[in-house]
């Protein structure tokens, strides 16, 4: 079956930080790969997404490189900011049409002046 | 823009009571989901739509029903509240052309039922 899992949190970190979340997943097929972000108050973003092997996902200074031969998709940013404060979702989609979207548990990430 | 809007944003229900909650979307997208968010285990669906008048099943359906007379309106209806239905509950929506691959989410209902 599909499913992603994510590290657990929460996480805290200093402004201008190196940020990893780690995220691997279990898929019969080949998935695309996603990271959603939801800010406090809000519903779930598109942050970035990966739809092969190989391939690196990247959006305001996030990265995630598709590891096919780790079953990996952690999510890196160089240097947060208070503003990156958020719960950050992996998921992975692995057919087309509706209902093919499976979520991890969401990592919080508190970043502190 | 307003996206997807979800009414009430919170909501206090006794066990035993119903209430409907409602999603809308203005970009005319044919998907809609609706999510439940808990602690610890990430979102799961509840139910779906590929259409109006088309609805189904996802992960956690147990009581819950769901209506889609209209394609901008996707209905969560329940019909008898329980405790173990306090979440916080995300709507959807995504067009087929992006194979599902970007949802548009609202800010989410919080519900409780003492």
């Amino acid at each position: 079956g599909n499913s992603v899992t994510q590290m657990e949190g929460p996480v805290t970190l200093s402004e201008e930080a190196f940020l990893t979340i780690n995220c691997t997943y279990t898929a019969t097929g080949y998935p695309s790969l996603f990271w959603y972000v939801q800010y406090p108050g809000e519903g779930l973003q598109l942050l970035l997404k990966a739809t092969k092997a190989d391939d690196k996902g990247s959006n305001k200074g996030f990265e995630a490189t598709y590891r096919k031969e780790t079953t990996s998709f952690h999510l890196e940013k160089g240097s947060v900011q208070v503003s990156d404060s958020a719960v950050y979702f992996c998921a992975l989609s692995e057919k087309d049409g509706a209902n093919n979207l499976f979520f991890g548990t969401g990592t919080r990430l508190t970043v502190i002046p | 823009n307003a996206g997807v809007t979800q009414t009430p944003k919170f909501r206090v229900l006794k066990t035993g009571q119903s209430m409907t909650l409602l999603c809308a979307q203005d970009m005319n997208h044919e998907y809609m989901y609706w999510y439940r968010q808990d602690p610890g285990m990430g979102l799961r669906l509840i139910h779906y739509s590929v259409g109006e008048g088309t609805t189904a099943k996802g992960e956690v359906p147990d009581g819950y029903n769901v209506s889609r007379l209209k394609k901008q309106n996707f209905l969560l209806g329940l019909e008898s509240a329980a405790p173990s239905q306090t979440s916080v509950y995300f709507c959807a929506s995504s067009s087929p052309t992006a194979q599902n691959e970007k949802l548009f989410f609202g800010s989410g209902t919080q519900l409780s039922v003492l």
